[in-house]
Protein backbone atom coordinates (compact mmCIF):
# COMPACT_ATOMS: atom_id res chain seq x y z
CA UNK A 1 0.00 0.00 0.00
CA UNK A 2 0.98 3.32 -0.67
CA UNK A 3 -0.35 4.98 2.07
CA UNK A 4 -0.61 8.67 2.02
CA UNK A 5 0.56 10.58 -0.97
CA UNK A 6 1.52 14.45 -1.63
CA UNK A 7 2.84 15.95 -4.57
CA UNK A 8 4.41 18.05 -5.08
CA UNK A 9 7.19 17.48 -2.79
CA UNK A 10 8.84 20.77 -3.25
CA UNK A 11 7.77 24.09 -4.28
CA UNK A 12 8.61 27.96 -4.59
CA UNK A 13 5.81 30.81 -5.34
CA UNK A 14 5.90 33.70 -5.85
CA UNK A 15 3.74 36.25 -3.63
CA UNK A 16 0.08 36.37 -5.04
CA UNK A 17 0.52 33.41 -7.00
CA UNK A 18 -2.17 30.30 -6.22
CA UNK A 19 -1.29 26.53 -6.05
CA UNK A 20 -3.10 22.94 -5.21
CA UNK A 21 -1.54 20.58 -2.84
CA UNK A 22 -2.67 17.04 -3.66
CA UNK A 23 -2.88 14.84 -1.45
CA UNK A 24 -4.28 10.92 -1.73
CA UNK A 25 -4.64 8.04 0.49
CA UNK A 26 -5.57 4.55 -0.55
CA UNK A 27 -6.55 3.20 3.28
CA UNK A 28 -10.30 4.11 2.83
CA UNK A 29 -9.76 6.06 5.64
CA UNK A 30 -12.68 8.56 6.48
CA UNK A 31 -10.30 11.33 8.13
CA UNK A 32 -7.95 13.71 6.61
CA UNK A 33 -6.24 16.17 7.77
CA UNK A 34 -4.06 19.31 6.48
CA UNK A 35 -1.20 20.36 8.83
CA UNK A 36 1.37 22.98 8.46
CA UNK A 37 5.01 22.18 10.28
CA UNK A 38 7.12 25.40 11.39
CA UNK A 39 10.09 25.47 12.71
CA UNK A 40 10.25 25.04 16.79
CA UNK A 41 6.24 25.28 16.72
CA UNK A 42 5.57 21.70 15.85
CA UNK A 43 2.43 21.07 13.76
CA UNK A 44 -0.81 23.15 13.21
CA UNK A 45 -4.18 21.67 12.10
CA UNK A 46 -5.14 23.96 8.68
CA UNK A 47 -8.23 21.87 8.01
CA UNK A 48 -9.60 18.15 8.33
CA UNK A 49 -12.28 16.37 6.92
CA UNK A 50 -14.64 13.59 8.22
CA UNK A 51 -15.71 12.36 5.38
CA UNK A 52 -16.56 13.05 1.51
CA UNK A 53 -18.28 16.36 1.33
CA UNK A 54 -17.49 17.30 4.58
CA UNK A 55 -14.73 19.98 5.48
CA UNK A 56 -14.04 21.92 8.70
CA UNK A 57 -11.41 24.59 9.87
CA UNK A 58 -8.85 23.60 11.90
CA UNK A 59 -6.87 26.28 14.21
CA UNK A 60 -4.94 28.06 11.38
CA UNK A 61 -7.00 27.89 8.16
CA UNK A 62 -6.95 31.60 6.73
CA UNK A 63 -5.50 32.06 3.61
CA UNK A 64 -6.43 28.27 2.24
CA UNK A 65 -9.32 25.91 0.96
CA UNK A 66 -10.04 22.97 0.76
CA UNK A 67 -12.58 20.36 -0.72
CA UNK A 68 -13.27 16.78 -0.27
CA UNK A 69 -15.33 15.35 -3.31
CA UNK A 70 -14.01 11.54 -2.95
CA UNK A 71 -12.87 9.85 0.31
CA UNK A 72 -9.29 9.02 -1.49
CA UNK A 73 -8.12 12.70 -2.16
CA UNK A 74 -8.30 16.06 -0.16
CA UNK A 75 -6.56 18.80 -1.92
CA UNK A 76 -5.26 22.10 -0.41
CA UNK A 77 -5.66 25.47 -1.98
CA UNK A 78 -3.82 28.37 -1.33
CA UNK A 79 -5.48 31.71 -3.71
CA UNK A 80 -2.99 34.22 -2.81
CA UNK A 81 0.16 33.17 -1.65
CA UNK A 82 2.17 35.32 1.25
CA UNK A 83 5.41 34.83 2.57
CA UNK A 84 3.82 33.81 6.02
CA UNK A 85 2.70 30.15 3.99
CA UNK A 86 6.38 29.82 3.85
CA UNK A 87 6.58 26.07 5.48
CA UNK A 88 6.38 22.16 5.39
CA UNK A 89 2.34 20.81 4.99
CA UNK A 90 1.93 17.46 5.47
CA UNK A 91 -1.32 15.83 4.91
CA UNK A 92 -2.48 12.71 7.02
CA UNK A 93 -5.73 10.47 7.34
CA UNK A 94 -6.89 8.09 10.13
CA UNK A 95 -9.92 5.81 10.13
CA UNK A 96 -13.55 6.48 11.29
CA UNK A 97 -12.60 4.63 15.05
CA UNK A 98 -9.20 4.73 15.10
CA UNK A 99 -7.53 7.44 15.87
CA UNK A 100 -3.76 6.85 15.07
CA UNK A 101 -3.01 9.10 11.89
CA UNK A 102 -0.61 8.56 9.06
CA UNK A 103 0.99 10.89 7.64
CA UNK A 104 2.40 11.68 4.30
CA UNK A 105 5.99 12.62 3.04
CA UNK A 106 5.58 16.56 3.17
CA UNK A 107 5.47 20.05 0.65
CA UNK A 108 8.18 21.90 1.15
CA UNK A 109 7.00 25.08 0.30
CA UNK A 110 8.39 28.62 -0.20
CA UNK A 111 6.77 31.71 -0.91
CA UNK A 112 9.17 34.36 -2.14
CA UNK B 1 -9.05 23.45 23.48
CA UNK B 2 -6.23 21.24 24.47
CA UNK B 3 -2.97 21.61 24.49
CA UNK B 4 0.29 19.76 24.70
CA UNK B 5 3.84 21.17 26.63
CA UNK B 6 7.45 18.84 26.09
CA UNK B 7 9.37 19.74 28.57
CA UNK B 8 12.62 19.87 26.09
CA UNK B 9 13.18 21.71 22.64
CA UNK B 10 16.66 20.01 22.52
CA UNK B 11 18.39 17.24 24.38
CA UNK B 12 22.04 16.28 23.51
CA UNK B 13 23.36 12.15 24.84
CA UNK B 14 25.68 10.26 24.33
CA UNK B 15 25.27 6.51 22.58
CA UNK B 16 24.00 4.19 25.12
CA UNK B 17 22.37 6.89 27.59
CA UNK B 18 19.22 6.65 29.21
CA UNK B 19 16.27 9.05 27.18
CA UNK B 20 13.13 10.45 28.83
CA UNK B 21 11.27 12.75 27.08
CA UNK B 22 8.79 14.95 29.08
CA UNK B 23 4.77 15.27 27.78
CA UNK B 24 1.82 17.14 29.23
CA UNK B 25 -1.18 17.49 28.21
CA UNK B 26 -4.34 19.70 29.09
CA UNK B 27 -7.86 17.96 28.22
CA UNK B 28 -9.71 16.68 31.17
CA UNK B 29 -11.32 13.92 29.41
CA UNK B 30 -11.02 10.35 27.77
CA UNK B 31 -7.94 11.22 26.02
CA UNK B 32 -5.81 9.10 23.14
CA UNK B 33 -1.70 10.22 23.64
CA UNK B 34 0.62 9.35 21.04
CA UNK B 35 4.16 9.40 20.26
CA UNK B 36 5.88 10.34 16.67
CA UNK B 37 9.34 10.50 15.51
CA UNK B 38 10.69 12.37 12.39
CA UNK B 39 14.00 11.67 11.10
CA UNK B 40 15.72 14.41 8.79
CA UNK B 41 13.91 14.80 5.53
CA UNK B 42 11.36 12.22 6.72
CA UNK B 43 7.88 12.10 7.47
CA UNK B 44 6.75 11.24 10.77
CA UNK B 45 5.89 7.72 12.01
CA UNK B 46 4.11 6.79 14.76
CA UNK B 47 6.25 5.50 17.88
CA UNK B 48 3.52 4.45 20.16
CA UNK B 49 0.45 5.26 21.16
CA UNK B 50 -2.19 5.07 24.45
CA UNK B 51 -5.87 4.54 24.27
CA UNK B 52 -7.00 2.70 27.80
CA UNK B 53 -5.83 -0.13 29.71
CA UNK B 54 -1.90 -0.76 30.25
CA UNK B 55 -0.26 2.75 31.97
CA UNK B 56 2.79 1.61 30.25
CA UNK B 57 3.05 1.54 26.57
CA UNK B 58 5.20 -0.03 24.20
CA UNK B 59 6.63 1.03 21.26
CA UNK B 60 8.92 0.43 18.55
CA UNK B 61 13.04 0.31 18.69
CA UNK B 62 12.78 -0.19 22.40
CA UNK B 63 10.59 2.82 23.20
CA UNK B 64 8.20 3.15 26.00
CA UNK B 65 5.99 5.48 27.24
CA UNK B 66 3.71 5.62 30.80
CA UNK B 67 0.30 7.41 30.97
CA UNK B 68 -0.37 9.07 34.53
CA UNK B 69 -3.63 10.79 34.31
CA UNK B 70 -3.05 12.25 37.94
CA UNK B 71 -0.42 13.77 36.51
CA UNK B 72 -1.65 15.03 32.91
CA UNK B 73 1.96 13.25 31.65
CA UNK B 74 2.97 10.68 28.96
CA UNK B 75 6.88 10.75 28.97
CA UNK B 76 8.97 8.75 26.56
CA UNK B 77 11.37 6.56 27.69
CA UNK B 78 14.34 4.67 26.12
CA UNK B 79 16.89 2.49 28.60
CA UNK B 80 19.97 2.89 25.84
CA UNK B 81 19.45 5.15 22.89
CA UNK B 82 21.94 4.48 19.79
CA UNK B 83 23.18 7.21 17.14
CA UNK B 84 19.88 6.06 14.94
CA UNK B 85 17.64 7.70 17.15
CA UNK B 86 18.71 11.27 16.59
CA UNK B 87 15.36 13.00 15.26
CA UNK B 88 12.86 15.29 15.98
CA UNK B 89 10.17 13.64 18.78
CA UNK B 90 6.70 14.92 18.69
CA UNK B 91 4.14 14.33 21.60
CA UNK B 92 0.08 14.62 20.97
CA UNK B 93 -3.25 14.13 22.04
CA UNK B 94 -6.60 13.84 20.74
CA UNK B 95 -10.06 13.75 22.54
CA UNK B 96 -11.38 10.52 22.90
CA UNK B 97 -13.30 9.88 19.76
CA UNK B 98 -12.67 13.22 18.16
CA UNK B 99 -12.61 14.05 14.46
CA UNK B 100 -11.06 16.96 14.55
CA UNK B 101 -7.13 15.72 14.24
CA UNK B 102 -4.09 15.87 16.72
CA UNK B 103 -2.86 18.14 18.93
CA UNK B 104 1.08 18.59 18.94
CA UNK B 105 3.44 19.24 21.24
CA UNK B 106 6.17 21.86 19.50
CA UNK B 107 8.76 18.78 19.64
CA UNK B 108 12.02 17.85 21.24
CA UNK B 109 14.65 17.91 18.99
CA UNK B 110 17.16 14.92 20.23
CA UNK B 111 20.92 14.55 19.11
CA UNK B 112 22.62 11.51 20.12
CA UNK B 113 26.13 11.83 19.84
CA UNK B 114 28.74 8.50 18.85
Amino acid sequence: NAGVTQTPKFRILKIGQSMTLQCTQDMNHNYMYWYRQDPGMGLKLIYYSVGAGITDKGEVPNGYNVSRSTTEDFPLRLELAAPSQTSVYFCASSSLWGAEAFFGQGTRLTVV
Amino acid sequence: AQSVSQHNHHVILSEAASLELGCNYSYGGTVNLFWYVQYPGQHLQLLLKYFSGDPLVKGIKGFEAEFIKSKFSFNLRKPSVQWSDTAEYFCASRSGGGADGLTFGKGTHLIIQP
